[in-house]
């Protein structure tokens, strides 16, 4: 089985800061890791992926994201938050060892970013 | 197209009634993926389609759901006997491969809302 977890409903943070939405998985093999954001009345866009190599891995909108394994986790952050990165995200994980079932997707419940000035 | 297109945006109907709900993917993509948002939690994965045939059904909640890809392009997603319970936003995605969704993820529609009442 495959699951994630995102601890919190809400970040908030002041333009110009750092932010950091946390995320963390479970799955038996190999974790092949996502982030998507979705704005109101749409879809949801992909952000950036780890399937393999560098634990850190960048992004869209200057997004980046680090993957550690010991402690499962794969948080999205960005150096500097903008007033229009307020969205909700959602980190979400495949297994990489399990073949077929087109790669299906397991999504955390979202966390709402909100930046202020 | 140019992106997922999902008809219609927001579709009301009765407890009891049967909807149908319309999935057009990006032109050449094989690869179509059903899942549904609830309030408050993330996308969970419904069906997946390879070309015309569905390689995995597994999330489907029971039988009074049913989606089909004739063509292997356009796909519907039905729904029989609605209950207050099925009310979501049922989001549609695709990827040129399933291979492909690993390593770049999908591209999702827009979605549809639906509200049985």
């Amino acid at each position: 089985a495959q699951s994630v977890a995102q601890p919190e409903d809400q970040v908030n943070v002041a333009e110009g800061n750092p932010l950091t939405v946390k995320c963390t998985y479970s799955v038996s093999g190999n974790p092949y890791l996502f982030w998507y954001v979705q704005y109101p009345n749409r879809g949801l866009q992909f952000l950036l992926k780890y399937i393999t190599g560098d634990n850190l891995v960048k992004g869209s909108y200057g997004f980046e994201a680090e993957f550690n394994k010991s402690q499962t986790s794969f948080h999205l952050k960005k150096p500097s938050a903008l007033v229009s990165d307020s969205a909700l995200y959602f980190c979400a994980v495949r297994d990489g060892e399990l073949t077929g079932g087109g790669n299906k997707l397991t999504f955390g419940t979202g966390t709402q970013l909100k930046v202020e000035l | 197209g140019a992106g997922v297109s999902q008809t219609p945006s927001n579709k009301v109907t009765e407890k009891g009634k049967y909807v149908e709900l319309r999935c057009d993917p990006i032109s050449g993509h094989t690869a179509l993926y059903w899942y549904r948002q609830s309030l408050g939690q993330g996308p969970e994965f419904l069906i997946y389609f390879q070309g015309t045939g569905a390689a995995d059904d597994s999330g489907l909640p029971n039988d009074r759901f049913f989606a089909v890809r004739p063509e292997g392009s356009v796909s519907t997603l039905k729904i029989q006997r609605t209950e207050r319970g099925d009310s979501a936003v049922y989001l549609c995605a695709s990827s040129l491969t399933a291979s492909r969704a690993s390593n770049y993820g999908y591209t999702f529609g827009s979605g549809t809302r639906l509200t049985v009442v």
